[in-house]
């Protein structure tokens, strides 16, 4: 049972570079989500998708976009890359509605920006 | 302010003891609340959610809920050095966002 899966696992950057981050779930899940963590900040929400077709801002949206391409797959693009987003990334989903709410998270990406 | 406030700690309590973890929140619409698990270089897992006020346990851990002083923490009886990890607290507001906050760092001494 493969859960949430992202890729890439790690990832460095140049400056100024774009990449997606994919994230994809098997769980059957409405509500999807990317979070960034960072040394002693917690996760911090940047996007989320309550269901398919909807995407909205999180705490740290700024220099992100999304795409909820279906019901399984949810995208993070970086469209140019700078050192502030130097982060660990997850995608994390749940079943917006049941009794227990629990976030499933994939294991994350490591990015740097140099 | 930040919306969920923990203190980041660390906390270190020696084996066998009560680690006794705190959390406040800013949103009196906050509906669930939930204690995550991470241990370093490893995804958050869940180990405890509340909805209601009062008490609710659950083996070695007990989280408390008072939403008048919108408050909620997590004890943990018989602390074991396993259970040295970062303990995120986490709030679902209206709507389907869940936010974090920034975790306490939790040492338990052998």
């Amino acid at each position: 049972n493969a859960g949430v899966t992202q890729t890439p696992k790690f990832q460095v950057l140049k400056t100024g570079q774009s990449m997606t981050l994919q994230c994809a779930q098997d769980m059957n899940h409405n509500s999807m989500y990317w979070y960034r963590q960072d040394p002693g900040m917690g996760l911090r929400l940047i996007y989320y998708s309550a269901s398919e077709g909807t995407t909205d801002k999180g705490e740290v949206p700024n220099g992100y976009n999304v795409s909820r391409l279906n019901k399984r797959e949810f995208s993070l693009r970086l469209e140019s890359a700078a050192p502030s987003q130097t982060s660990v990334y997850f995608c994390a989903s749940n079943d917006r509605g049941s009794t227990n709410e629990k976030l499933f998270f994939g294991s994350g990406t490591q990015l740097s920006v140099l | 302010q930040k919306e969920v406030e923990q203190n980041s700690g660390p906390l270190s309590v020696p084996e066998g003891a009560i680690a006794s973890l705190n959390c406040t929140y800013s949103d009196r619409g906050s509906q669930s609340f939930f204690w995550y698990r991470q241990y370093s270089g490893k995804s958050p897992e869940l180990i405890m959610f509340i909805y209601s006020n009062g008490d609710k346990e659950d083996g070695r851990f007990t989280a408390q809920l008072n939403k008048a002083s919108q408050y909620v923490s997590l004890l943990i009886r018989d602390s074991q050095p396993s259970d040295s990890a970062t303990y995120l607290c986490a709030v679902r507001s209206e709507g389907f966002k869940t936010i974090f906050g920034a975790g306490t760092r939790l040492f338990v001494k052998a």
